[in-house]
């Protein structure tokens, strides 16, 4: 497709589980980030991926959080045993990773995540 | 690290008021600035763009924003606001590092009064 696309749109799991999203970038775009937005908040970088280099972890907010991705495509969002506070919208955007083009992110349109 | 501050978290105006939301980022090398927009049960939209050039950005709808480069701001402007300018907005910073990490500001909400 043209844009990024996110699955599962919505995902209820209980507590303790774990959970995965998935996220297909727009075609050719090196750069993939994951950002969560917890309801009536900001938008808080999770984890960022660039082409070959390592990713940029700093965002993860615990060792129950991961994340993959197979060279310049899919990612997969990995919670493992899920806590109520991880109910949020979890985001995917890719860009072009060059600030030539003034490296625009283009968003999916997000996995809402609730935990009962 | 770079970071990004938006000090309005909720703006109330009427429809004409003119709009102006700040937005600061710390981060001493060249920058891409970014203003998105989120419309009530929509996904985040891009509004405009900084990455060379004039300083002045204009975007959709109207709106612009300015960067100044002394004072590390990157405001979002508009004359005059309408009742359908009702949304989110953020302000991103990418920096010019290895890497092309983008980085969001915790957003400000905008509600236009009819």
């Amino acid at each position: 497709g043209a844009g990024v696309s996110q699955s599962p749109s919505n995902k209820v799991t209980e507590k303790g589980k774990d959970v995965e999203l998935r996220c297909d970038p727009i075609s050719g775009h090196t750069a993939l980030y994951w950002y969560r937005q917890r309801l009536g908040q900001g938008l808080e970088f999770l984890i960022y991926f660039q082409g070959n280099s390592a990713p940029d972890k700093s965002g993860l907010p615990s060792d129950r959080f991961s994340a993959e991705r197979t060279g310049e495509s899919v990612s997969t969002l990995t919670i493992q045993r899920t806590q109520q506070e991880d109910s949020a919208v979890y985001l995917c955007a890719s860009s072009l990773g060059q600030p030539s083009s003034g490296n625009t992110i283009y968003f999916g349109e997000g996995s809402w995540l609730t935990v009962v | 690290a770079q970071s990004v501050s938006q000090h309005n978290h909720h703006v109330i105006l009427s429809e004409a008021a003119s709009l102006e939301l700040g937005c600061n980022y710390s981060y001493g090398g060249t920058v891409n600035l970014f203003w998105y927009v989120q419309y009530p049960g929509q996904h985040l939209q891009l509004l405009l763009k900084y990455f060379s050039g004039d300083p002045l950005v204009k975007g959709i709808k109207g709106f612009e924003a300015e960067f100044i480069k002394s004072k590390f701001s990157f405001n979002l402007r508009k004359p005059s606001v309408q009742w359908s300018d009702t949304a989110e907005y953020f302000c991103a910073v990418t920096a010019h590092t290895g890497g092309f990490k983008t980085i969001f500001g915790a957003g400000t909400r905008l509600f236009v009064k009819a």
